[in-house]
């Protein structure tokens, strides 16, 4: 079955150093990639996406990500962290053509002053 | 302008009772989406509509799952004879389009938190 994983459950970073959050996939010639971010008590909202293309996609708040096909990864990074990024990031992708979307298990981000 | 809204935002039922999850989309979106997050996973697929349609109900985790689009619009997702087990946050998301050949990003709302006790 088309999958998922997100290796880390918990990452510390310090406001201001760079941040990168893994995101494996598995399976599917070309997918369809999210990142989403949830904050306490909000709904997921949308950082970026991957269809095609330049394999390197930028999104909201600062941060980017980059599709690579020989690695089935699809990492987020942001070059400097700020202490209101602390909030929980999933990873995502379409099981089927512009169907449902199938989430990681989510990493959640703590940011130290 | 608007986004997602779901109401409740918090539900406590006892063992055993029914509840109603009610959900308004982004007026005039085709597609909308309901999900279960249990405690430190990630969103699962539960049911999806088109306009009234229920196209796709394969992640309704058994037949005490009930969910409704009549008019294309507000949609209610209905748990019958609530057990502990069903504790999660249930969200909602619609999308512009139709979601069949489509890559339409979904909105999400806030959902709402159901505490089975």
């Amino acid at each position: 079955a088309q999958s998922v994983t997100q290796p880390d459950i918990h990452i510390t970073v310090s406001e201001g150093a760079s941040l990168e959050l893994r995101c494996n996939y598995s399976y599917g010639a070309t997918p369809y990639l999210f990142w989403y971010v949830q904050s306490p008590g909000q709904g997921l909202q949308l950082l970026l996406k991957y269809f095609s293309g330049d394999t390197l996609v930028q999104g909201i708040k600062g941060f980017e990500a980059e599709f690579k096909r020989s690695q089935s990864s699809f990492n987020l990074r942001k070059p400097s962290v700020h202490w209101s990024d602390a909030a929980e990031y999933f990873c995502a992708r379409f099981q089927e053509y512009g169907n449902k979307l199938v989430f990681g298990a989510g990493t959640i981000l703590r940011v130290k002053s | 302008g608007a986004g997602v809204s779901q109401s409740p935002r918090y539900k406590v039922a006892k063992r055993g009772q029914d509840v109603a999850l009610r959900c308004d989309p982004i007026s005039g979106h085709v597609s909308l989406f309901w999900y279960q997050q249990a405690l430190g996973q990630g969103p699962e697929f539960l049911t999806y509509f088109q306009n009234e349609a229920q196209l796709d109900k394969s992640g309704l985790p058994s037949d005490r799952f009930f969910a409704e689009r009549p008019e294309g619009s507000v949609s209610t997702l209905k748990i019958q004879r609530t057990q502990q087990e069903d504790s999660a946050v249930y969200l909602c998301a619609s999308s512009p389009r139709s979601a069949s050949g489509s890559t339409d990003t979904q909105y999400f709302g806030p959902g709402t938190r159901l505490t089975v006790l």
